[in-house]
């Protein structure tokens, strides 16, 4: 069985900074890693994924994360945020093999002017 | 990408009546529909899997008698609460997969959920 820890419950930042959203998972067998972003009152938008190949992912809106399989960390990064990208993040995995996704308790981001 | 509809988006019941949510992929065939449940400030709760044509498979912990769902066709599920209670109140977010055997494009699409809130 798969699952995910998102270690921020909040994550305040003031605009144009830079901001990391810590995702670790767990699994026995090889895993699609994925981060969607909720808006308030609305369902789920894909961010980015990795499937496999380059470790380094690019997605929607300037984010970005990173796959290390040594430390089953899959971190969302942007260099610099917007008052817009004020959210909630959910790190989500899936085994290869599978159709269920787990998905974690979520990051709260919130732009500060 | 695809679209994936949810309607009501908000609904008021009294304790008691039954409460029909549905869940319609508009530009692709779903052969796979997923029901989620989100408590507020928590993450997605799977409910259960549909395919379409069979019967859903629930999630341990989730009564299929009170949550009846239908995966009739390709573009359409229906989830059933019913006699709905207070602690029912959630946001229900679909979700609709067409299964292409590729993981490259076996993207899950997200509705936009629906509030419940049971009187």
């Amino acid at each position: 069985a798969q699952s995910v820890t998102q270690l921020d419950s909040q994550v305040p930042v003031f605009e144009e900074a830079p901001v990391e959203l810590r995702c670790n998972y767990s699994s026995s067998v090889s895993v699609y890693l994925f981060w969607y972003v909720q808006y308030p009152n609305q369902g789920l938008q894909l961010l980015l994924k990795y499937l496999s190949g380059s470790t380094l992912v690019k997605g929607i809106n300037g984010f970005e994360a990173e796959f290390n399989k040594s430390q089953t960390s899959f971190h969302l990064r942007k260099p610099s945020v917007h008052i817009s990208d004020t959210a909630e993040y959910f790190c989500a995995v899936k085994d290869t093999g599978g159709f269920k996704t787990i998905f974690g308790a979520g990051t709260r981001l919130f732009v500060k002017a | 990408g695809a679209v994936v509809s949810q309607h009501p988006s908000r609904v008021i019941c009294k304790s008691g009546t039954s409460v029909k949510i549905e869940c319609r992929s508009l530009d692709f065939q779903a052969t796979t529909m997923f029901w989620y449940r989100q408590f507020p400030k928590q993450s997605l709760m799977l409910m259960a899997t549909s395919n379409e044509g069979s019967k859903a498979t629930y999630e341990q912990g989730v009564e299929k008698d009170k949550f009846l769902i239908n995966h009739a066709s390709l573009t359409l599920s229906t989830l059933t609460v019913t006699s709905a209670h207070p602690e029912d109140s959630s946001f229900y977010i679909c979700s609709a997969m067409e299964a292409s055997g590729s993981p490259f494009r076996d993207e899950q699409f997200f509705g936009p959920g629906t509030r419940l809130t049971v009187l």
